[in-house]
């Protein structure tokens, strides 16, 4: 079956512009995640949302950081007014439900680089 | 605060040994402890999990050996293989960090021929 998918693969974009990141979680999970890998912090989440439920956005690196889950499916991941320190890879995660009983399914990751 | 300390940073081994990465955690409240797999370009793939519940858990040629007293967990790579060479992080959840995963900084393996 189709796994977790994130678009666009890459991204290039200039300092001080907004991007927005899109992840489709596999279908019928409830819990997505968002996650960010870069050479200097590692592998650091970002923000959680599960159900209908409050995001956990303690993650959030800065205000600059936003995200939205419509439909209890698909999510974006906005960066506004980007810094050269928010290039990194950006990872989506989906579980059947939260909690570790439930496996973290990971997707290839949105490569963003500012200039 | 680091919440996960991971060792070493990188590994060479030859083909038909044991690999082996060490973890170490801070918080007893934590309860899933798994090992993840990264190849480049793609993302983490959950390789093995082990709860504290155990000591040890195998499966195929990887074990996980837990140390709750120790708060140490070790992922195991028996007759490693160059398709073994990736990047493995250890991770832990639970505890207030609720569902999300704390990962560790990742070791990067490489097996030899």
């Amino acid at each position: 079956g189709a796994g977790v998918s994130q678009s666009p693969s890459n991204k290039v974009t200039e300092k001080g512009k907004d991007v927005e990141l899109r992840c489709d979680p596999i279908s019928g999970h409830t819990a997505l995640y968002w996650y960010r890998q870069s050479l200097g912090q590692g592998l650091e989440f970002l923000i959680y949302f599960q159900g209908n439920s409050a995001p956990d956005k303690s993650g959030l690196p800065s205000d600059r950081f936003s995200a939205e889950r419509t439909g209890g499916s698909v999510s974006t991941l906005t960066i506004q007014r980007t810094q050269q320190e928010d290039s990194a890879v950006y990872l989506c995660a989906s579980s059947l439900r939260g909690g570790p009983s439930y496996e973290q399914y990971f997707g290839p990751g949105t490569r963003l680089t500012v200039t | 605060q680091q919440q996960v300390k991971q060792s070493p940073q990188s590994l060479i081994v030859q083909k038909g040994g044991i690999s082996i990465i060490n973890c170490a955690y801070e918080n007893t409240a934590f309860d899933y402890f798994p090992w993840y797999q990264q190849f480049p370009g793609k993302g983490p793939a959950l390789l093995i999990a082990i709860r504290p519940d155990v000591s040890e858990k195998k499966e195929g040629r990887f074990t996980i050996s837990f140390n709750k007293s120790a708060k140490q967990f070790s992922l195991h790579i028996m007759d490693s293989q160059p398709g073994d060479s990736a990047t493995y992080f250890c991770a832990v959840l639970g505890g207030s960090s609720g569902d999300k995963l704390t990962f560790g900084t990742g070791t990067r393996l490489a097996v030899r021929p």
